[in-house]
């Protein structure tokens, strides 16, 4: 059973161009949750969503930054027209049902943003 | 607004010590918590959780306290190795409609010399 998967691994992209990072969760998992990392902090919430659904996403910037998770392929993060600020990992989790009810978060590896 | 900290930013122990890492949290409503260790370029690693009814719950090699009356939790790692050497993060579930929501806390780098 394959992890969460991420992809790219690491994405350049000049101020001004479009981000798009994809997540395919683990076999089963039907719930899928963004994290933002800075450098030298922690994970920081954007957003959770179901299948079709965003359930939450108190934590994503107003402007620019959208998810969605369809009822095929993966979930995808984008953010449009990019700054210097958008530079970080951002790391996708899923869980098979409500994580903390007895379920755990399973993190993939993460993409490195870096915007020029 | 809530918040989960860690008292010490570094950590640095032999190999064979125990180690014991710090978090502060100051939601008190809140009532599952969780440690992950980060490796370099990778993403977090479950290592164990523990819920508010209990205060302690022991893995392999590592136990988590929890202490409610003052809001602290700590990690213990029996017999540190070399492939220890990681950040943990504390996290915190917000809980209700929410949960996997998770609060993080700043990060603990433990290293581990031979």
């Amino acid at each position: 059973n394959a992890g969460v998967m991420q992809n790219p691994r690491h994405l350049v992209r000049r101020r001004g161009q479009e981000a798009r990072l994809r997540c395919s969760p683990m076999k089963g998992h039907s719930h899928v949750y963004w994290y933002r990392q800075l450098p030298e902090e922690g994970l920081k919430f954007m957003v959770y969503l179901q299948k079709e659904n965003i359930i939450d996403e108190s934590g994503m910037p107003k402007e620019r930054f959208s998810a969605e998770f369809p009822k095929e392929g993966p979930s995808i993060l984008r953010i449009q027209q990019v700054v210097r600020g958008d530079s970080a990992a951002y790391f996708c989790a899923s869980s098979p049902l409500q994580a903390g009810s007895n379920e755990k978060l399973f993190f993939g590896s993460g993409t490195q943003l870096s915007v020029l | 607004g809530e918040s989960v900290g860690l008292h010490l930013p570094t950590l640095s122990v032999q190999e064979g010590d125990n180690s014991i890492i710090n978090c502060a949290y100051s939601n008190s409503a809140s009532d599952y918590f969780i440690w992950y260790k980060q490796e370099s370029g990778k993403g977090p690693q479950f290592i164990i959780d523990i819920r508010s009814n209990m205060d302690k719950r022991q893995g392999q090699r590592v136990t988590v306290l929890l202490n409610k009356t003052v809001k602290h939790l700590s990690l213990q790692i029996a017999a540190t190795q070399p492939g220890d050497s990681a950040v943990y993060f504390c996290a915190e579930d917000a809980g209700g409609t929410s949960y996997g929501k998770l609060t993080f806390g700043q990060g603990t780098i433990l290293t581990v010399h031979p």
